[in-house]
């Protein structure tokens, strides 16, 4: 069963800063990490993912950053703004051995706060 | 424009009440879930259906039920079984191309009364 732990729990960033979440996962896996925003209310939305064989993906301010040999991913939001205050997921797709597809277990969230 | 849609919104239930949870899509993607959300735990799978009258239960399954006969619906019931009901339940789907990974419809909350 695939594991991940996601940190910091919340985080809180000047507007036109840089904001960085980081999550670890625990077992090998091929398919795409993905990172979702959640605003108050809402259902998570996707935000930018990237595959296991690419170390980074940028899209806007929105860059991850992945590292297979740690099992390590981070997002992280250039200029941050206030528009961008809302709660953060990463996920990671199963390890080899499940034989599900597509089954997501997601990190336990960041609620990024970003000050005017 | 295609999504899912969760109904209700807001949903209130009694002690010793079974309710059933709303989901639908027009994606025409074959996997559904359903995942509890509470808070500073993350999203929790409770439910998952990769094709029509077949589905698996997930971390979280106990006191939970589903159904999945049309690929569009995947319905869960929270029944009396379930000690602690009180969260935000989201349904979502996905294809097996691309990185799009999931779509979530836009949640329902329940509260025991």
């Amino acid at each position: 069963q695939q594991q991940v732990k996601q940190s910091p729990q919340s985080l809180i960033v000047q507007k036109g800063g840089i904001s960085i979440i980081n999550c670890a996962y625990e077992n090998t896996a091929f398919d795409y990490f993905p990172w979702y925003q959640q605003f108050p209310g809402k259902g998570p939305a996707l935000l930018i993912a990237i595959r296991p064989d690419v170390s980074e993906k940028k899209e806007g301010r929105f860059t991850i950053s992945f590292n297979k040999s740690a099992k390590q991913f981070s997002l992280h939001i250039m200029d941050s703004q206030p528009g961008d205050s809302a709660t953060y997921f990463c996920a990671a797709p199963p390890g080899v051995s499940s034989g599900s597809a597509r089954q997501l277990t997601f990190g336990s969230g960041t609620q990024l706060t970003v000050l005017p | 424009d295609g999504g899912i849609t969760q109904s209700p919104k807001y949903l209130f239930r009694k002690e010793g009440q079974n309710v059933t949870l709303s989901c639908e899509q027009n994606l025409n993607h074959d996997a559904m879930y359903w995942y509890r959300q509470d808070p500073g735990q993350g999203l929790r799978l409770i439910y998952y259906s990769q094709i029509v009258n077949d589905f698996q239960k997930g971390d979280i399954a106990e006191g939970y039920s589903v159904s999945r006969e049309k690929k569009e619906s995947f319905p869960l019931t929270v029944t009396s079984a379930q000690k602690n009901p009180t969260a935000f339940y989201l349904c979502a789907s996905s294809s097996r191309q691309g990185e799009y990974g999931y779509t979530f419809g836009s949640g329902t909350r329940l509260t025991v009364v």
